[in-house]
C-alpha cells in the first residue's frame, strides 16, 4: 500500500515561512492535495493538484511536488495558521485514497 | 452554498452496526461527484472510509471494505454508510464529504460536513 510520510510537527515564528513536507515513492508523478484542520473543526482544502489554491485561500499558501516529496509552503505565517495539515492523494494503482499522518504547525 | 450534514446515533454497542446518513443541500448527489465518508479517531489523523458515485459504484478503504456498505438516495439527496461489527477502535468523528471526480478518480474533498462523534461501547 502507498504510504505518505509527514513530520509530526513543525514550528515557525510569526512572519516567517513554514514548509511542511509529504514524502512518498515517486509522489511527483501524482496529484497531491492539502488540508488545514483547526481544533474542533472539519478540515479545509487549501491546495489542490500540487500547486493550486481553491477560491478564498490566501496567496500565502502555495505548494510544490517533485521527486519523492510534496511541500506545502505558508509564507508570512500568522497565528491563525496554527493547525494540523494533511496531504492526500489518490493511489491509482490500488484505487483508494491515502492521507498523510498529519503535521501539527505551531506558530511560536 | 453546498452543505453536508451527518445524522445518526452517537452511541453504538460493540459488535453492532454503525449507520450514518448525510443530507446534502446546495448540490445534487446525482451530479458528477463522489460522495463519501472520512473518520478521525480522537487525537488521530484522517482515515478515508470510502466514496461512491451516483450510480452506486464506488471505492472503499482496503482495511474496512469487508465491513462497509455505502448507498446513495437520489430522491432524498442523501447518502449513507453502514459499518458492521464495530469495536472500540471504530470510535471516531465521522465526516461526510464531497469529492471532485475525474473519470474513475476520487480527487480532492472540497466540502465536508461538520462531523459527528460516534462512540462504540458495550
Amino acid at each position: 500500500s502507498y504510504v505518505l510520510t509527514q513530520p509530526p510537527s513543525v514550528s515557525v515564528a510569526p512572519g516567517n515561512t513554514a514548509r511542511i513536507t509529504c514524502g512518498g515513492d515517486n509522489i511527483g508523478s501524482q496529484s497531491v492535495h492539502w488540508y488545514q484542520q483547526k481544533p474542533g473543526q472539519a478540515p479545509l482544502l487549501v491546495i489542490i493538484y500540487d500547486t493550486n489554491r481553491p477560491s478564498g485561500i490566501p496567496e500565502r499558501f502555495s505548494g510544490s511536488n517533485s521527486g519523492n516529496t510534496a511541500t506545502l509552503v505558508i509564507t508570512r505565517v500568522e497565528a491563525g495558521d496554527d493547525a494540523d495539515y494533511y496531504c492526500q492523494l489518490w493511489d491509482s494503482s490500488n484505487a483508494y485514497v491515502v492521507f498523510g499522518g498529519g503535521t501539527k504547525l505551531t506558530v511560536l | 452554498q453546498v452543505q453536508l450534514q451527518e445524522s445518526g446515533p452517537g452511541l453504538v454497542k460493540t459488535s453492532e452496526t454503525l449507520s450514518l446518513t448525510c443530507s446534502v443541500s446546495g448540490s445534487s448527489v446525482s451530479t458528477d461527484y463522489y460522495w463519501g465518508w472520512i473518520r478521525q479517531a480522537p487525537g488521530k489523523g484522517l482515515e478515508w472510509i470510502g466514496s461512491i458515485y451516483n450510480s452506486g459504484s464506488g471505492y472503499y478503504s482496503p482495511s474496512l471494505k469487508s465491513r462497509v456498505t455505502m448507498s446513495i438516495d437520489v430522491s432524498k439527496n442523501q447518502f449513507s454508510v453502514r459499518l458492521s461489527s464495530v469495536t472500540a477502535t471504530d470510535t471516531a468523528v465521522y465526516y461526510c464529504v464531497r469529492a471532485s471526480a475525474v473519470v474513475t478518480v476520487v480527487n480532492y474533498f472540497d466540502y465536508w460536513g461538520q462531523g459527528t462523534l460516534v462512540t462504540v461501547s458495550s
